[in-house]
């Protein structure tokens, strides 16, 4: 089954770069999600990646994946005090309806 | 904003009450998932609807009772809850499976207090 893991807490100051980081075990064709998640909301879909890439750019977002150690990696760059949130990373095996979420990361931005 | 919408947004209930949990979305989508998440907590897959017919239950207590009236709704309904099932309940949906990543779309969720 999967297993997805995730650090606890981030602490940046506004205007530099956030990373958060994740790794997941399954080893069959996957898409990786990055959620976030705001107090007393829903998740947020960031972005995503399908495992046979390296990496994707959105905006001030970029993911990075190194699928020999399986390690998947949220960079935020510029961050923002509305960039505060839970981040969730998240995998979805290929034709599989169950996805499984790590931990969750707390980024806090401070002015 | 979400494509998802919950109703309530806020649910109090005794342990003897009997309410339902409401989601709507329009974009088509022919998945739809109910997830539990606890404070500080990953959420929780409870119940997955493909196609409206119930695809998977993650051995949820027969208290909570899914339903999918059509493409488009899903249902939750709560009957002799208790105090630990307090909680955000959030309801999400996905194009079926391989359609480009079928990401899921969250709704806002109903935070529910079981009194």
């Amino acid at each position: 089954g999967e297993d997805v893991e995730q650090s606890l807490f981030l602490s940046v100051r506004e205007g530099d770069s956030s990373v958060i980081n994740c790794t997941y075990t399954d080893s069959s064709s996957t898409y990786l999600y990055w959620y976030k998640q705001e107090p007393g909301a829903g998740l947020q879909l960031l972005t995503y990646i399908f495992s046979n890439m390296d990496m994707k750019q959105d905006q001030r977002l970029t993911v990075l994946l190194n699928k020999k150690d399986k390690h998947l990696s949220l960079r935020i760059a510029d961050t923002q005090t509305g960039d505060s949130a839970i981040y969730f990373c998240a995998e979805r095996p290929y034709g599989n309806n169950r996805l499984a979420f790590g931990k969750g990361n707390q980024v806090v931005v401070i002015p | 904003d979400t494509e998802v919408t919950q109703t309530p947004k806020h649910l109090v209930m005794g342990m003897t009450n009997k309410k339902s949990l409401k989601c709507e979305q329009h974009m088509g989508h022919r998945a739809m998932y109910w997830y539990k998440q606890k404070a500080k907590k990953p959420p929780e897959l409870m119940f997955v609807y493909s196609y409206e017919k119930l695809s998977i239950n993650e051995s949820v207590p027969s208290r909570f009772s899914p339903e999918c009236p059509n493409s488009s709704l899903l249902n939750l309904h709560l009957h002799a809850l208790q105090p630990e099932d307090s909680a955000l309940y959030l309801c999400a949906s996905s194009q079926e499976e391989a359609v480009e990543g079928s990401p899921l779309h969250f709704g806002n969720g109903t935070r529910l207090t079981v009194t």
